[in-house]
C-alpha cells in the first residue's frame, strides 16, 4: 500500500486489554492526526503531532495515549476502554501543520467488549 | 468555535441526474473546504477542494461552490454513476491555526442504475 496505512484493519478488544493502533505514512508529511469516526456524528480530531510533537489534544481521555517517534509513524496505545469507544479510527498526514490537505487512512475498526 | 452543518443526510439519484449536497459554516474566519468521499470499508479520500479567495472550482464532473457572504458551499456532481454512491463529508478550517478541520455529519449518496 501506498499513502497512509494502519494496522490493524479490525479490532476486537475486552475493557481490560491494552492494544495499539498504528499509523504509517508514506507521503514525506510532517504532521499526522488521530480521528475517531463514530455513526452519526462528525469526524472528531483527537490528536495532532507536527514534526513529531503533540500539538493538540482534544480533551481526548487519558485511555488514549498517543506517541509518535517519528514524522512518518504515529501509535495510539488502548487501555481500560469502555464501549462508547468502539468506532473507526482514522490517521491522517498533511504536509505540514499549517498545510491544507489532509490526506486518510483506511481505519481501524474497533470494537470494545 | 467552527460548527459546519450538511444536508441533506441521505440523497438518492437516478443514474446520469445530477446530486447537490450543501453545507454551512458559523466561523467567518475559515478558509479552507475539502470535500470527503467515503467508500464503504475504506477511509475518506478528497475528491475536491476550496479555498476562500475563490468561488468555484470545477474538476470534471464535480464542482464546489463557494458563497463566503452566506458561509455556505455546496458539491455538485454531474452525470453520476452507479461508482458515485458513497459517504460524502464536507470540512471547514483554518489553516494558519493549525489546520484543525471540522466536518460535517455526511451525506450517503445512493446512485441508482
Amino acid at each position: 500500500e501506498t499513502g497512509v496505512t494502519q494496522t490493524p484493519r479490525h479490532l476486537v478488544m475486552g475493557m481490560t486489554n491494552k492494544k495499539s493502533l498504528k499509523c504509517e505514512q508514506h507521503l514525506g508529511h510532517n504532521a499526522m492526526y488521530w480521528y475517531k469516526q463514530s455513526a452519526k456524528k462528525p469526524l472528531e480530531l483527537m490528536f495532532v503531532y507536527n514534526f513529531k510533537e503533540q500539538t493538540e489534544n482534544n480533551s481526548v481521555p487519558s485511555r488514549f495515549s498517543p506517541e509518535c517517534p517519528n514524522s512518518s509513524h504515529l501509535f495510539l496505545h488502548l487501555h481500560t476502554l469502555q464501549p462508547e469507544d468502539s468506532a473507526l479510527y482514522l490517521c491522517a498526514s498533511s504536509p505540514g501543520r499549517n498545510s491544507y490537505e489532509q490526506y486518510f487512512g483506511p481505519g481501524t475498526r474497533l470494537t470494545v467488549t | 468555535g467552527e460548527n459546519v452543518e450538511q444536508h441533506p443526510s441521505t440523497l438518492s439519484v437516478q443514474e446520469g441526474d445530477s446530486a447537490v449536497i450543501k453545507c454551512t459554516y458559523s466561523d467567518s474566519a475559515s478558509n479552507y473546504f475539502p470535500w470527503y468521499k467515503q467508500e464503504l470499508g475504506k477511509g475518506p479520500q478528497l475528491i475536491i477542494d476550496i479555498r476562500s479567495n475563490v468561488g468555484e472550482k470545477k474538476d470534471q464532473r464535480i464542482a464546489v461552490t463557494l458563497n463566503k457572504t452566506a458561509k455556505h458551499f455546496s458539491l455538485h456532481i454531474t452525470e453520476t454513476q452507479p461508482e458515485d454512491s458513497a459517504v460524502y463529508f464536507c470540512a471547514a478550517s483554518l489553516t494558519n491555526t493549525g489546520n484543525q478541520f471540522y466536518f460535517g455529519t455526511g451525506t450517503s449518496l445512493t446512485v441508482i442504475p
